[in-house]
Protein backbone atom coordinates (compact mmCIF):
# COMPACT_ATOMS: atom_id res chain seq x y z
CA UNK A 1 0.00 0.00 0.00
CA UNK A 2 0.71 3.89 0.03
CA UNK A 3 1.13 5.85 3.38
CA UNK A 4 1.26 9.43 4.10
CA UNK A 5 1.87 11.41 6.65
CA UNK A 6 1.48 13.68 8.55
CA UNK A 7 -2.77 13.25 8.35
CA UNK A 8 -3.74 16.52 9.04
CA UNK A 9 -1.89 19.42 9.23
CA UNK A 10 -2.37 23.32 10.31
CA UNK A 11 0.24 26.21 8.82
CA UNK A 12 0.07 29.85 8.03
CA UNK A 13 0.41 32.16 5.15
CA UNK A 14 3.96 32.09 4.43
CA UNK A 15 5.38 29.05 5.49
CA UNK A 16 6.66 25.91 4.38
CA UNK A 17 5.55 22.48 4.73
CA UNK A 18 6.88 18.91 3.99
CA UNK A 19 4.58 16.37 3.59
CA UNK A 20 5.52 12.61 2.74
CA UNK A 21 4.66 9.21 1.71
CA UNK A 22 6.23 5.74 1.31
CA UNK A 23 4.84 2.56 -0.91
CA UNK A 24 5.87 -0.97 -1.41
CA UNK A 25 9.92 -0.82 -2.65
CA UNK A 26 9.39 -1.86 -6.34
CA UNK A 27 6.90 0.33 -7.14
CA UNK A 28 8.83 2.85 -8.80
CA UNK A 29 6.68 5.57 -10.02
CA UNK A 30 5.29 8.09 -7.34
CA UNK A 31 2.77 10.77 -8.38
CA UNK A 32 1.59 13.44 -6.07
CA UNK A 33 -2.27 15.05 -6.63
CA UNK A 34 -3.79 18.23 -4.98
CA UNK A 35 -7.47 17.36 -4.29
CA UNK A 36 -9.27 20.85 -3.47
CA UNK A 37 -13.13 20.66 -1.78
CA UNK A 38 -15.71 19.73 -4.12
CA UNK A 39 -13.18 19.28 -6.97
CA UNK A 40 -11.23 15.73 -8.63
CA UNK A 41 -7.69 15.12 -7.60
CA UNK A 42 -5.62 17.85 -9.90
CA UNK A 43 -1.81 16.30 -10.92
CA UNK A 44 0.96 17.96 -9.13
CA UNK A 45 3.72 15.79 -10.51
CA UNK A 46 5.64 12.58 -10.77
CA UNK A 47 8.69 10.96 -10.02
CA UNK A 48 9.99 7.71 -11.68
CA UNK A 49 13.72 6.42 -10.18
CA UNK A 50 14.08 10.03 -8.09
CA UNK A 51 13.46 12.17 -11.02
CA UNK A 52 10.97 14.19 -12.04
CA UNK A 53 9.28 13.11 -15.14
CA UNK A 54 6.16 14.91 -15.49
CA UNK A 55 4.77 17.89 -14.00
CA UNK A 56 0.56 19.41 -13.82
CA UNK A 57 0.15 23.43 -14.09
CA UNK A 58 1.62 24.05 -10.48
CA UNK A 59 4.28 27.09 -9.48
CA UNK A 60 7.66 26.49 -8.73
CA UNK A 61 7.03 26.46 -5.22
CA UNK A 62 5.60 23.10 -5.22
CA UNK A 63 8.49 20.58 -5.88
CA UNK A 64 9.28 17.13 -5.28
CA UNK A 65 11.89 14.37 -3.95
CA UNK A 66 12.12 10.54 -4.32
CA UNK A 67 14.61 8.82 -2.25
CA UNK A 68 16.33 5.04 -3.63
CA UNK A 69 13.84 3.42 -1.45
CA UNK A 70 10.97 5.06 -3.42
CA UNK A 71 9.62 7.11 -0.74
CA UNK A 72 8.62 10.40 -2.02
CA UNK A 73 8.49 14.36 -0.33
CA UNK A 74 6.23 16.82 -1.52
CA UNK A 75 7.36 20.81 -0.56
CA UNK A 76 5.09 23.83 -0.94
CA UNK A 77 6.92 26.99 -0.53
CA UNK A 78 5.15 30.52 0.66
CA UNK A 79 2.43 28.98 1.49
CA UNK A 80 -1.53 30.50 0.46
CA UNK A 81 -5.01 30.06 1.10
CA UNK A 82 -5.64 28.21 -1.79
CA UNK A 83 -2.92 25.71 -1.04
CA UNK A 84 -5.71 24.32 1.40
CA UNK A 85 -6.52 20.98 0.23
CA UNK A 86 -6.21 16.87 0.43
CA UNK A 87 -2.36 16.49 -0.69
CA UNK A 88 -2.73 12.96 -2.42
CA UNK A 89 0.38 10.67 -2.94
CA UNK A 90 -0.61 7.66 -5.04
CA UNK A 91 1.37 4.57 -6.94
CA UNK A 92 1.38 4.16 -10.96
CA UNK A 93 1.65 0.80 -11.60
CA UNK A 94 2.84 -0.50 -14.89
CA UNK A 95 -0.56 -1.43 -16.16
CA UNK A 96 -1.63 2.24 -15.54
CA UNK A 97 -3.45 1.73 -12.77
CA UNK A 98 -3.27 4.07 -9.75
CA UNK A 99 -3.10 3.68 -6.43
CA UNK A 100 -3.72 6.53 -3.51
CA UNK A 101 -2.95 6.85 -0.14
CA UNK A 102 -4.91 7.56 2.43
CA UNK A 103 -3.80 11.48 1.41
CA UNK A 104 -2.72 14.33 4.29
CA UNK A 105 -5.03 16.94 4.99
CA UNK A 106 -3.28 20.94 4.80
CA UNK A 107 -5.26 23.92 6.12
CA UNK A 108 -3.36 27.42 5.58
CA UNK A 109 -4.65 29.70 7.48
CA UNK B 1 -7.68 21.28 -23.70
CA UNK B 2 -8.03 17.90 -21.73
CA UNK B 3 -10.80 17.23 -19.77
CA UNK B 4 -12.92 14.59 -17.98
CA UNK B 5 -16.62 15.52 -17.45
CA UNK B 6 -19.04 13.59 -15.37
CA UNK B 7 -23.07 13.62 -15.15
CA UNK B 8 -25.27 14.35 -13.37
CA UNK B 9 -23.25 15.96 -10.27
CA UNK B 10 -25.71 14.52 -7.56
CA UNK B 11 -27.79 11.71 -7.41
CA UNK B 12 -30.53 10.75 -4.53
CA UNK B 13 -31.70 6.85 -4.43
CA UNK B 14 -33.76 4.46 -2.58
CA UNK B 15 -32.40 1.02 -1.88
CA UNK B 16 -32.45 -1.12 -3.90
CA UNK B 17 -32.50 0.80 -7.19
CA UNK B 18 -29.90 0.95 -10.25
CA UNK B 19 -27.92 3.98 -10.64
CA UNK B 20 -26.04 4.79 -13.88
CA UNK B 21 -23.27 7.18 -13.83
CA UNK B 22 -21.32 8.93 -16.81
CA UNK B 23 -18.29 10.12 -17.50
CA UNK B 24 -17.18 11.90 -21.03
CA UNK B 25 -13.51 12.40 -21.64
CA UNK B 26 -11.20 13.88 -23.80
CA UNK B 27 -7.39 13.43 -23.44
CA UNK B 28 -4.81 13.80 -25.85
CA UNK B 29 -3.29 11.20 -24.87
CA UNK B 30 -5.65 8.32 -23.73
CA UNK B 31 -4.33 5.05 -22.44
CA UNK B 32 -7.03 4.31 -19.94
CA UNK B 33 -10.15 4.93 -18.07
CA UNK B 34 -10.25 4.56 -13.98
CA UNK B 35 -13.02 4.75 -11.65
CA UNK B 36 -12.40 5.24 -7.99
CA UNK B 37 -14.95 5.67 -4.92
CA UNK B 38 -14.40 8.57 -2.58
CA UNK B 39 -15.80 8.34 0.76
CA UNK B 40 -13.71 10.23 3.87
CA UNK B 41 -10.98 9.98 3.18
CA UNK B 42 -8.88 9.25 -0.11
CA UNK B 43 -10.27 7.91 -3.26
CA UNK B 44 -10.28 4.06 -3.62
CA UNK B 45 -9.83 2.56 -6.69
CA UNK B 46 -12.57 0.50 -8.66
CA UNK B 47 -12.00 -0.19 -12.41
CA UNK B 48 -9.42 0.33 -14.93
CA UNK B 49 -10.44 -0.08 -18.51
CA UNK B 50 -8.76 -0.02 -21.41
CA UNK B 51 -8.37 -0.45 -25.41
CA UNK B 52 -8.26 -3.96 -24.57
CA UNK B 53 -10.72 -4.18 -21.70
CA UNK B 54 -13.99 -1.81 -22.18
CA UNK B 55 -15.97 -4.14 -19.99
CA UNK B 56 -15.25 -4.85 -16.32
CA UNK B 57 -17.60 -6.26 -13.41
CA UNK B 58 -17.12 -6.91 -9.60
CA UNK B 59 -20.10 -7.94 -7.39
CA UNK B 60 -23.25 -5.01 -8.08
CA UNK B 61 -20.70 -2.67 -9.77
CA UNK B 62 -19.92 -2.84 -13.73
CA UNK B 63 -18.01 -0.35 -16.12
CA UNK B 64 -18.06 -0.48 -20.05
CA UNK B 65 -15.54 1.99 -21.90
CA UNK B 66 -16.76 3.40 -25.53
CA UNK B 67 -13.50 4.17 -27.15
CA UNK B 68 -15.24 5.22 -30.00
CA UNK B 69 -17.87 7.92 -28.36
CA UNK B 70 -15.17 8.95 -25.56
CA UNK B 71 -17.49 7.53 -22.37
CA UNK B 72 -18.11 5.21 -19.53
CA UNK B 73 -20.40 4.55 -17.81
CA UNK B 74 -20.32 2.65 -14.15
CA UNK B 75 -23.32 0.90 -12.81
CA UNK B 76 -24.11 0.26 -9.71
CA UNK B 77 -27.48 -2.56 -8.98
CA UNK B 78 -29.22 -3.23 -6.28
CA UNK B 79 -27.67 -0.22 -4.18
CA UNK B 80 -27.25 -0.31 -0.90
CA UNK B 81 -26.49 2.98 2.15
CA UNK B 82 -22.71 2.24 2.32
CA UNK B 83 -22.89 3.12 -1.80
CA UNK B 84 -23.27 6.69 -0.66
CA UNK B 85 -19.80 8.47 -1.66
CA UNK B 86 -18.56 10.72 -4.87
CA UNK B 87 -17.59 8.51 -7.71
CA UNK B 88 -14.74 9.84 -10.15
CA UNK B 89 -13.06 9.35 -12.86
CA UNK B 90 -10.56 9.70 -14.64
CA UNK B 91 -8.13 9.48 -17.98
CA UNK B 92 -4.93 10.11 -19.66
CA UNK B 93 -1.63 7.86 -19.51
CA UNK B 94 0.77 8.42 -16.66
CA UNK B 95 -1.08 12.08 -15.89
CA UNK B 96 -4.53 11.41 -15.31
CA UNK B 97 -7.46 14.10 -15.08
CA UNK B 98 -10.34 13.85 -13.05
CA UNK B 99 -13.38 14.70 -12.73
CA UNK B 100 -15.52 16.73 -10.42
CA UNK B 101 -17.07 13.37 -9.08
CA UNK B 102 -20.75 12.42 -8.71
CA UNK B 103 -22.56 12.66 -5.56
CA UNK B 104 -24.37 9.49 -4.89
CA UNK B 105 -27.08 9.72 -1.52
CA UNK B 106 -28.51 6.21 -1.01
CA UNK B 107 -31.65 6.60 1.59
CA UNK B 108 -32.72 3.42 3.21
Amino acid sequence: GVTQSPTHLIKTRGQQVTLRCSSQSGHNTVSWYQQALGQGPQFIFQYYREEENGRGNFPPRFSGLQFPNDSSELNVNALELDDSALYLCASLRESGELFFGEGSRLTVL
Amino acid sequence: EDKVVQSPLSLVVHEGDTVTLNCSYEVTNFRSLLWYKQEKKAPTFLFMLTSSGIEKKSGRLSSILDKKELFSILNITATQTGDSAVYLCASGTYKYIFGTGTRLKVLA
